[in-house]
Protein backbone atom coordinates (compact mmCIF):
# COMPACT_ATOMS: atom_id res chain seq x y z
CA UNK A 1 0.00 0.00 0.00
CA UNK A 2 2.87 2.17 -0.68
CA UNK A 3 2.11 5.51 -1.62
CA UNK A 4 4.81 8.08 -2.10
CA UNK A 5 7.87 5.04 -2.99
CA UNK A 6 12.10 6.34 -2.76
CA UNK A 7 14.44 4.85 -4.20
CA UNK A 8 16.89 4.15 -3.43
CA UNK A 9 16.88 4.35 0.37
CA UNK A 10 20.60 5.24 0.69
CA UNK A 11 22.47 6.34 -1.82
CA UNK A 12 26.23 7.03 -1.84
CA UNK A 13 28.06 9.28 -4.46
CA UNK A 14 31.29 10.74 -5.22
CA UNK A 15 32.28 14.42 -4.39
CA UNK A 16 31.26 16.03 -7.87
CA UNK A 17 29.63 12.71 -9.62
CA UNK A 18 26.17 13.62 -10.66
CA UNK A 19 23.48 11.49 -8.66
CA UNK A 20 19.55 11.24 -8.90
CA UNK A 21 17.38 10.28 -6.90
CA UNK A 22 13.82 9.14 -7.56
CA UNK A 23 10.10 9.76 -6.14
CA UNK A 24 6.89 8.07 -7.75
CA UNK A 25 2.95 8.50 -6.14
CA UNK A 26 0.43 6.29 -6.09
CA UNK A 27 -2.10 8.72 -5.45
CA UNK A 28 -2.92 10.64 -8.13
CA UNK A 29 -1.70 13.92 -6.68
CA UNK A 30 -1.54 17.37 -8.62
CA UNK A 31 1.35 18.59 -6.53
CA UNK A 32 5.18 16.89 -5.75
CA UNK A 33 7.74 18.16 -3.29
CA UNK A 34 11.32 18.16 -2.30
CA UNK A 35 12.44 18.87 0.83
CA UNK A 36 16.23 18.66 1.93
CA UNK A 37 16.97 17.69 5.34
CA UNK A 38 20.20 17.82 7.17
CA UNK A 39 21.10 15.44 10.64
CA UNK A 40 18.84 17.28 13.43
CA UNK A 41 17.28 19.86 11.02
CA UNK A 42 13.67 21.00 9.62
CA UNK A 43 13.24 19.84 6.46
CA UNK A 44 13.75 22.70 4.01
CA UNK A 45 11.54 22.97 0.75
CA UNK A 46 14.28 23.54 -2.31
CA UNK A 47 11.30 23.27 -5.17
CA UNK A 48 8.12 21.79 -6.06
CA UNK A 49 5.65 21.04 -8.95
CA UNK A 50 2.49 21.61 -9.94
CA UNK A 51 1.49 19.49 -12.64
CA UNK A 52 4.43 20.29 -14.93
CA UNK A 53 4.87 23.41 -13.79
CA UNK A 54 8.14 23.67 -11.36
CA UNK A 55 8.25 26.18 -9.20
CA UNK A 56 11.69 26.77 -7.40
CA UNK A 57 12.55 28.17 -4.30
CA UNK A 58 14.85 31.69 -4.09
CA UNK A 59 17.71 30.09 -1.78
CA UNK A 60 17.71 26.91 -3.74
CA UNK A 61 21.37 26.39 -5.13
CA UNK A 62 21.77 25.81 -9.09
CA UNK A 63 23.11 22.68 -8.50
CA UNK A 64 19.80 21.46 -7.64
CA UNK A 65 17.54 20.33 -10.19
CA UNK A 66 14.54 18.24 -11.00
CA UNK A 67 12.39 16.87 -13.59
CA UNK A 68 8.79 15.38 -13.68
CA UNK A 69 8.18 13.23 -16.69
CA UNK A 70 4.27 12.39 -16.04
CA UNK A 71 2.41 12.44 -13.01
CA UNK A 72 3.63 9.52 -10.76
CA UNK A 73 7.11 10.12 -11.20
CA UNK A 74 9.80 13.04 -10.13
CA UNK A 75 13.46 13.42 -9.81
CA UNK A 76 15.98 15.40 -8.24
CA UNK A 77 19.35 15.96 -9.90
CA UNK A 78 22.29 16.97 -7.91
CA UNK A 79 24.84 17.94 -10.56
CA UNK A 80 27.69 18.21 -8.86
CA UNK A 81 27.17 17.41 -5.16
CA UNK A 82 29.32 18.55 -2.11
CA UNK A 83 29.93 17.28 1.06
CA UNK A 84 27.45 19.55 1.98
CA UNK A 85 25.11 17.94 0.15
CA UNK A 86 25.08 15.23 2.60
CA UNK A 87 21.44 15.35 3.42
CA UNK A 88 17.90 13.32 3.81
CA UNK A 89 16.16 14.15 0.30
CA UNK A 90 12.22 14.37 1.10
CA UNK A 91 9.53 13.51 -1.46
CA UNK A 92 5.91 14.94 -0.70
CA UNK A 93 2.83 14.88 -2.36
CA UNK A 94 -0.17 17.43 -2.35
CA UNK A 95 -3.61 17.26 -3.99
CA UNK A 96 -4.65 20.48 -5.28
CA UNK A 97 -8.25 22.44 -4.18
CA UNK A 98 -10.61 19.53 -3.43
CA UNK A 99 -11.24 16.82 -0.93
CA UNK A 100 -10.75 17.15 2.69
CA UNK A 101 -7.46 16.19 3.43
CA UNK A 102 -6.83 19.40 0.25
CA UNK A 103 -3.72 20.41 1.70
CA UNK A 104 -1.97 17.75 3.42
CA UNK A 105 1.33 16.33 2.69
CA UNK A 106 2.40 13.05 2.12
CA UNK A 107 5.70 11.76 2.32
CA UNK A 108 7.92 9.38 0.91
CA UNK A 109 10.70 7.47 3.48
CA UNK A 110 13.33 9.71 1.96
CA UNK A 111 16.42 8.64 0.23
CA UNK A 112 19.67 9.12 2.91
CA UNK A 113 22.38 10.48 0.63
CA UNK A 114 26.14 10.33 1.55
CA UNK A 115 29.15 12.42 -0.09
CA UNK A 116 32.56 10.78 0.04
CA UNK B 1 5.54 33.69 5.70
CA UNK B 2 5.37 32.00 9.41
CA UNK B 3 7.64 30.95 11.24
CA UNK B 4 7.35 28.10 14.25
CA UNK B 5 9.31 27.57 17.65
CA UNK B 6 9.55 24.37 19.20
CA UNK B 7 11.32 25.47 22.56
CA UNK B 8 12.02 22.08 23.32
CA UNK B 9 14.76 19.73 21.39
CA UNK B 10 15.08 16.82 23.46
CA UNK B 11 12.34 15.34 25.98
CA UNK B 12 13.00 12.01 27.73
CA UNK B 13 9.93 10.53 29.54
CA UNK B 14 9.62 6.81 31.03
CA UNK B 15 6.96 4.77 29.68
CA UNK B 16 3.58 5.30 31.06
CA UNK B 17 4.24 9.32 31.78
CA UNK B 18 2.19 11.80 29.79
CA UNK B 19 4.37 14.67 27.74
CA UNK B 20 3.38 17.78 26.40
CA UNK B 21 5.47 19.28 23.24
CA UNK B 22 5.26 22.68 22.58
CA UNK B 23 4.69 25.02 19.63
CA UNK B 24 4.82 28.81 19.12
CA UNK B 25 3.74 30.01 16.04
CA UNK B 26 4.04 33.79 14.14
CA UNK B 27 2.01 34.25 11.31
CA UNK B 28 0.46 37.06 9.31
CA UNK B 29 -2.42 35.49 8.00
CA UNK B 30 -5.43 35.43 9.80
CA UNK B 31 -6.56 32.07 7.96
CA UNK B 32 -3.80 29.21 8.39
CA UNK B 33 -3.47 25.66 9.15
CA UNK B 34 -0.86 24.09 11.74
CA UNK B 35 0.28 20.70 11.17
CA UNK B 36 2.11 18.17 13.30
CA UNK B 37 4.01 15.61 11.74
CA UNK B 38 6.01 12.41 13.50
CA UNK B 39 8.83 11.41 12.03
CA UNK B 40 9.95 7.93 13.74
CA UNK B 41 13.88 6.81 13.54
CA UNK B 42 13.06 4.98 9.64
CA UNK B 43 12.88 9.11 8.55
CA UNK B 44 9.12 9.02 6.75
CA UNK B 45 7.37 12.21 8.10
CA UNK B 46 3.85 10.76 9.17
CA UNK B 47 0.88 12.78 9.46
CA UNK B 48 -0.43 13.33 12.67
CA UNK B 49 -3.00 16.13 12.46
CA UNK B 50 -4.12 19.56 10.91
CA UNK B 51 -6.18 22.51 12.79
CA UNK B 52 -7.43 25.29 10.76
CA UNK B 53 -7.11 28.58 12.42
CA UNK B 54 -10.86 29.01 12.99
CA UNK B 55 -11.29 25.70 15.06
CA UNK B 56 -10.11 26.35 18.19
CA UNK B 57 -11.80 23.08 19.93
CA UNK B 58 -9.24 20.92 21.20
CA UNK B 59 -8.83 17.74 19.52
CA UNK B 60 -8.47 14.18 21.14
CA UNK B 61 -7.58 10.93 18.71
CA UNK B 62 -6.74 8.24 21.51
CA UNK B 63 -3.91 8.67 23.49
CA UNK B 64 -2.81 11.87 21.15
CA UNK B 65 -4.15 15.29 22.11
CA UNK B 66 -4.08 18.70 21.00
CA UNK B 67 -4.40 22.35 22.71
CA UNK B 68 -4.86 25.17 20.20
CA UNK B 69 -4.69 28.45 21.50
CA UNK B 70 -5.32 30.93 18.91
CA UNK B 71 -4.83 34.14 21.65
CA UNK B 72 -1.01 33.15 22.58
CA UNK B 73 -0.19 31.47 19.26
CA UNK B 74 0.26 28.17 20.94
CA UNK B 75 -0.45 25.00 19.52
CA UNK B 76 0.05 22.19 21.97
CA UNK B 77 0.72 18.44 21.90
CA UNK B 78 0.15 15.94 24.25
CA UNK B 79 0.76 12.37 24.40
CA UNK B 80 -0.97 10.32 27.40
CA UNK B 81 0.27 7.51 28.74
CA UNK B 82 3.53 7.31 26.30
CA UNK B 83 4.90 4.42 24.59
CA UNK B 84 8.34 3.15 23.40
CA UNK B 85 6.88 2.97 19.80
CA UNK B 86 5.87 6.99 20.69
CA UNK B 87 9.73 7.63 20.39
CA UNK B 88 10.66 10.28 17.57
CA UNK B 89 10.65 13.51 16.44
CA UNK B 90 7.99 15.22 16.19
CA UNK B 91 7.38 18.97 14.06
CA UNK B 92 4.91 21.21 14.52
CA UNK B 93 4.32 22.87 10.46
CA UNK B 94 1.96 26.28 10.51
CA UNK B 95 0.78 26.56 6.64
CA UNK B 96 -0.43 29.10 4.66
CA UNK B 97 -3.85 28.74 3.30
CA UNK B 98 -2.08 28.45 -0.53
CA UNK B 99 1.12 30.27 -1.53
CA UNK B 100 -0.61 29.59 -4.96
CA UNK B 101 1.20 27.44 -8.14
CA UNK B 102 -1.14 24.45 -6.22
CA UNK B 103 1.14 24.54 -3.06
CA UNK B 104 0.59 25.03 0.51
CA UNK B 105 4.27 25.79 2.44
CA UNK B 106 4.71 24.18 5.37
CA UNK B 107 7.79 25.86 7.37
CA UNK B 108 8.87 23.04 9.62
CA UNK B 109 10.00 23.58 13.25
CA UNK B 110 13.28 22.30 14.98
CA UNK B 111 11.33 19.98 16.35
CA UNK B 112 11.56 17.71 19.39
CA UNK B 113 13.24 14.50 19.38
CA UNK B 114 10.86 12.42 22.44
CA UNK B 115 12.86 9.48 24.12
CA UNK B 116 10.33 7.29 25.55
CA UNK B 117 12.54 4.80 27.88
CA UNK B 118 11.15 1.27 29.14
Amino acid sequence: DAMVIQNPRYQVTQFGKPVTLSCSQTLNHNVMYWYQQKSSQAPKLLFHYYDKDFNNEADTPDNFQSRRPNTSFCFLDIRSPGLGDAAMYLCATSRDLSGPTYNEQFFGPGTRLTVL
Amino acid sequence: AQKVTQAQTEISVVEKEDVTLDCVYETRDTTYYLFWYKQPPSGELVFLIRRNSFDEQNEISGRYSWNFQKSTSSFNFTITASQVVDSAVYFCAPSDVYSGAGSYQLTFGKGTKLSVIP
